[in-house]
């Protein structure tokens, strides 16, 4: 597609769930992002992909949170045994190679842990 | 202290004035710098890169002042369209397994007719 597609959009979900949530990047993109941004605050770095190289996973906030990357394609961001503190935008980016600096974020998924 | 600092605002201007936003940051190996815009609800979107010897792009001019540490955007003739919140944006790292962005939380900008 044209842009980095997220889903869900909205996902509400019971405290103590495992939710997965789902990156499309642009195609070619070999870099690939999560952030998340809790309501009213900034981007939080989580996770980073590139190609082949061992993940960035220094964001990630505890073991109950997971990322996958199958080569330069889909990622997934599990969140297992969510907290309502879990509750942010998901928002994932990617961007097409190295020393480029074109991210292109996607519209998010807005995680509501009740 | 924060790797990036912005000023949160609200700023609340009217349509036509010039308004100037500040960033800080703590990481001196920093590389490159950005200005993103973030509208209510909606994701980031670049705005503009910041390069060492300024840069203007239309209405819109940013400065880097790298032995301040120091980034600036300047917006002239305010339109109720610039009504956002800015993001200073910072990339920590270049190639290898470190290569991020890290995020100010944003300064709010509000135009009024």
């Amino acid at each position: 597609g044209a842009g980095v597609s997220q889903s869900p959009s909205n996902k509400v979900t019971e405290k103590g769930k495992d939710v997965e949530l789902r990156c499309d990047p642009i195609s070619g993109h070999t870099a690939l992002y999560w952030y998340r941004q809790r309501l009213g605050q900034g981007l939080e770095f989580l996770i980073y992909f590139q190609g082949n190289s061992a993940p960035d996973k220094s964001g990630l906030p505890s073991d109950r949170f997971s990322a996958e990357r199958t080569g330069e394609s889909v990622s997934t961001l599990t969140i297992q045994r969510t907290q309502q503190e879990d509750s942010a935008v998901y928002l994932c980016a990617s961007r097409p190679r190295e020393g480029a600096f074109g991210y292109t974020f996607g519209s998010g998924t807005r995680l509501t842990v009740v | 202290r924060k790797e990036v600092e912005q000023d949160p605002g609200p700023f609340n201007v009217p349509e036509g004035a010039t308004v100037a936003f500040n960033c800080t940051y703590s990481n001196s190996a920093s590389q490159s710098f950005f200005w993103y815009r973030q509208d209510c609800r909606k994701e980031p979107k670049l705005l503009m890169s910041v390069y060492s010897s300024g840069n203007e792009d239309g209405r819109f001019t940013a400065q880097l002042n790298r032995a301040s540490q120091y980034i600036s955007l300047l917006i002239r003739d305010s339109k109720l369209s610039d009504s956002a919140t800015y993001l200073c944006v910072v990339n920590i790292g270049y190639g290898g397994a470190t290569n991020k962005l890290i995020f100010g939380t944003g300064t709010l900008l509000a135009v009024q007719p």
